[in-house]
C-alpha cells in the first residue's frame, strides 16, 4: 500500500492563480480531510468528507473547494490564490470509528 | 479562546530525563483524545490514543483529566530519538482539532 499520497510536494503560485492539490489513498478509507499547518497555529481543518459524494466545511474553508467523486481521491482546489494561503497542506484519511488518521507527506505552497 | 491549547515549549532535556507536558481543551463534550508526533517538516503520526483510565505505551504515559479538561503526556528515560513536536488532538464527530504543538529536544 502506498498509503496517502499528495502531489505536488512543492508549489509556488502567483496571487490570483488557481490550482488543485491532489490527494489519494489506497486503504479504502471513508473519511478524508484537508488541513493546513502554519507556524504557531497547529493544524487547522479546511474541509472534510465522510464518504464519496459527501463533503463539509471545517474551521478555515474560505478560498478552498473540494469534491469527492471516488473513495480514493479528495482534491483541494484553490480558487484564487492569496499570500495568506502560503502554508503546508496535509491530507489525511481514516476508517469510521478508527483512532488513527493517516497523513500524507504534505504539499508546501508559497503564494507570492 | 482556542479549542485546544498547548505549552509550545521548547523543552530541552538531557537523555534519560523525564519530561511531561499538558494540553487543555475547551469543549467539555469531547470524547476522543490523541497525541501525535511530528518530526521536522514531516507529516504527523499517531503516537497514542488517550483513554479515560490513562494508558501507557513503553516509556510514554498519557492521562486524561475530564474535570479540568486537559490531557497530559509523560516521556520517561528520554532518548535522542524522542526529539520532535508533540501535537495533541481532540476529536469532535470525526473532526480533529489540534493544538499548536509542544517541541521537545533531547540532548546527549
Amino acid at each position: 500500500n502506498a498509503g496517502v499520497t499528495q502531489t505536488p510536494k512543492f508549489q509556488v503560485l502567483k496571487t490570483g492563480q488557481s490550482m488543485t492539490l491532489q490527494c489519494a489513498q489506497d486503504m479504502n478509507h471513508e473519511y478524508m480531510s484537508w488541513y493546513r499547518q502554519d507556524p504557531g497555529m497547529g493544524l487547522r481543518l479546511i474541509h472534510y468528507s465522510v464518504g464519496a459524494g459527501i463533503t463539509d466545511q471545517g474551521e478555515v474553508p474560505n478560498g478552498y473547494n473540494v469534491s469527492r467523486s471516488t473513495t480514493e481521491d479528495f482534491p483541494l482546489r484553490l480558487l484564487s490564490a492569496a499570500p495568506s494561503q502560503t502554508s503546508v497542506y496535509f491530507c489525511a484519511s481514516s476508517y469510521p470509528g478508527s483512532d488513527e488518521q493517516y497523513f500524507g507527506p504534505g504539499t508546501r505552497l508559497t503564494v507570492t | 479562546r482556542k479549542e485546544v491549547e498547548q505549552d509550545p515549549g521548547p523543552f530541552n532535556v538531557p537523555e534519560g530525563a523525564t519530561v511531561a507536558f499538558n494540553c487543555t481543551y475547551s469543549n467539555s463534550a469531547s470524547q476522543s483524545f490523541f497525541w501525535y508526533r511530528q518530526d521536522c517538516r514531516k507529516e504527523p503520526k499517531l503516537l497514542m490514543s488517550v483513554y479515560s483510565s490513562g494508558n501507557e505505551d513503553g516509556r510514554f504515559t498519557a492521562q486524561l483529566n475530564r474535570a479540568s479538561q486537559y490531557i497530559s503526556l509523560l516521556i520517561r528515560d528520554s532518548k535522542l530519538s524522542d526529539s520532535a513536536t508533540y501535537l495533541c488532538a481532540v476529536d469532535n464527530d470525526y473532526k480533529l482539532s489540534f493544538g499548536a504543538g509542544t517541541t521537545v529536544t533531547v540532548r546527549a
